[in-house]
This record gives C-alpha cells, structure tokens and sequence, in this order.
C-alpha cells in the first residue's frame, strides 16, 4: 500500500499569510495526487488534481506543485474561510489513500 | 447541479448488515466510475470502494474486503454499499463520491454527496 505522510499535522497562521503543507508518498505516483479541504461538518471539496491543475471555481491563491513523491500545496494571502482540515490523496493505485491531514488554524 | 445524496444510515448492532444508497442526479451517472469514502469522527478520510462506471469491476480497501460489496444501477443512477458483518470500527460518515477521471488524467473526486452516519454499537 503507498502510504501518505502529511506535514506538519497542524499549522497555526493569520490572515494575509503563505502556508505551504507538504505530502510524501511511500513510493513514487507520477502526478496522481490530489488535494481536499474540508470545513466542520461538511464533505470535503477538491481543490487541486493531478497535482497541479486547480479545480474550476477554485480561487487562484491555492497552487499545487510536485511530481514523483513530494508534492505542496501554497496558500497564498490567507482568507478568513481558508481556515479549515486539508488532505492529499493518491489515486495511483488501490487501495487509494489519504494523507492524514493538516489543520489550518488561526494564529 | 450535480448531486449526489445518500440514505440509508443508522444505528446497527455488531454483526448485522445495512444497505446504504446514493441517488445521483444532474449527470450522465452510467458515465463515471463511483466511490465510497469515510470518515470515523473525528479521524481523516479512508477510501472503502471503488466500481467501474458500468459496474465491470470493483476494488475493496482491505478493512472491508469480504464484508461490504459495492453496486449500481444505472437505470436507476443510485449507488449502493451493502455491509455486512458490520464492526464497532465502521462507524464513520459515508461519503458516496464521483471520480472525475477522464482519459490523460488522473481519478479525483469533484463531488461528494453530504454523507450518511453509520453507527455501530450494541
């Protein structure tokens, strides 16, 4: 099984600011990663798949980067709803999985 | 606009079986292959199920391989997930979502229905 690593497992920021979360696969995955935010309660939402590419009506202040195993997402100038769970996930091949997660806390 | 909606949650004792389903609508549902996700509460997410978009195959995370077995009917656009054999660590929120794959990109998940809560416990 390819397992996700995530860091850092939370992250305290303000409003304004560039965060970078970072995901490493166990093996390489060519680009099949992608990324989710999740807000309390409800499902989660694709930002960024295939690595790079942004999800239609995403905002253009979050970015993907990353090929083979290590892979970021940037955050660029916070906004007041960006705080909330982030995960990265690998379809490359099953079973699929998720990193564990990263949250976005306000400083 | 695309939904996806499930059904089917509650509350079930270890050991017995639950049927959820998720009704598609607002695309053409025979075109897209399907999954399921949870989510224990509090905990991350963890794929479950994956079916081809006509049903031809399916795969299984290992923790409900023998147990549960994904389903669909097109003619209906619903999805299923039969469980059985049901264990106090399926609790979770089940998420049915569809994979956004298309030939020269990778399998994402660009909807999610709003989840269903399956609780085991005696």
């Amino acid at each position: 099984d390819i397992q996700m690593t995530q860091s850092p497992s939370s992250l305290s920021a303000s409003v304004g600011d560039r965060v970078t979360i970072t995901c490493r696969a166990s093996q390489t995955i060519s680009n099949y990663l992608n990324w989710y935010q999740q807000k309390p309660g409800k499902a989660p939402k694709l930002l960024i798949y295939a690595a790079s590419s942004l999800q239609d009506g995403v905002p253009s202040r979050f970015s993907g980067s990353g090929s083979g195993a290590d892979f970021t997402l940037t955050i660029s100038g916070l906004q007041p709803e960006d705080f909330a769970a982030y995960y990265c996930h690998q379809s490359y091949s099953t079973p699929i999985t998720f990193g564990q997660g990263t949250r976005l806390e306000i400083k | 606009q695309v939904q996806l909606v499930e059904s089917g949650g509650g509350v079930v004792q270890p050991g017995r079986s639950l049927r959820l389903s998720c009704a598609a609508s607002a695309f053409t549902f025979s075109g897209y292959g399907m999954h399921w996700v949870r989510q224990a509460p509090g905990k991350g997410l963890e794929w479950v199920a994956l079916i081809y978009y006509d049903g031809s195959k399916n795969d299984y995370a290992d923790s409900v391989k023998g147990r549960f077995t994904i389903s669909r009917d097109n003619s209906k656009n619903t999805l299923y997930l039969q469980m059985n054999s049901l264990r106090a660590e399926d609790t979770a929120v089940y998420f049915c979502v569809r994979d956004n794959w298309i030939v020269g990109s990778v399998t994402s998940y660009d909807y999610w229905g709003q989840g269903t809560l399956v609780t085991v416990s005696s």
